[in-house]
């Protein structure tokens, strides 16, 4: 029963170049968050998706960033134009669907990417 | 959203207790975790707390929640050098949106 997987673990993209970051859900998780942790700086929220559905983008910067959960194929986080300020772990969680009880469940995190602007 | 806050570095002696601590702005927040981070590594469940209890233990980790003050924090007994890391408390209403907190980096003296 394979965690969240990510990939690629490491990422290293050129200034103006474009970052495609994918992430594959747990088995039975519907739901996938992106977070982004900056070097010195904590977690910070990106995105929350069901499959084929934008749930909260509040994080995310309005451009160049965007994310998709299709209803077939692992979520991806795009980034266009990369900027050295890009330069981040990025990761993906993921959750089973909460029907209305409490679970104890929480987050499983997948190991990230750790992406690089040169 | 919610603004969680934990303070940004903890060194204790191997041995010691350490204790790390999160404030959180939702008293109506249910579901309260603590996740730990090896450096180089993505997050880890370490233990969770519902809004209904006070206080939970598990080994040598202890948990307390003070509703009132919006206060969640995590005691590691015996603290050892393995214990290294970052701590991160998330926050929640319901079982899919959490908040977390910037992390503890906790560093253990030998």
């Amino acid at each position: 029963n394979a965690g969240v997987m990510q990939n690629p673990r490491h990422l290293v993209r050129r200034r103006g170049q474009e970052a495609r970051l994918r992430c594959s859900p747990m088995k039975g998780h519907s739901h996938v968050y992106w977070y982004r942790q900056l070097p010195e700086e904590g977690l910070k929220f990106m995105v929350y998706l069901q499959k084929e559905n934008i749930i909260d983008e509040s994080g995310m910067p309005k451009e160049r960033f965007s994310a998709e959960f299709p209803k077939e194929g692992p979520s991806i986080l795009r980034i266009q134009q990369v900027v050295r300020g890009d330069s981040a772990a990025y990761f993906c969680a993921s959750s089973p669907p909460v029907g209305g009880e409490i679970t104890n469940y929480g987050y499983t995190f997948g190991s990230g990417t750790r992406l690089t602007v040169v | 959203g919610e603004d969680v806050e934990q303070s940004l570095f903890l060194s204790v002696r191997e041995g010691d207790s350490s204790v790390i601590n999160c404030t959180y702005t939702d008293s109506s927040s249910t579901y309260l975790y603590w996740y730990k981070q090896e450096p180089g590594a993505g997050l880890q469940l370490l233990t969770y707390i519902f809004s209904n209890m006070d206080m939970k233990q598990d080994q040598r980790l202890t948990v307390l929640l003070n509703k009132k003050d919006k206060h969640l924090s995590l005691r590691i007994a015996d603290t050892q050098t393995g214990d290294s890391a970052i701590y991160f408390c998330a926050v929640g209403k319901t079982g899919n949106q959490f908040y977390f907190g910037t992390g503890t980096s906790l560093t253990v003296i030998p």
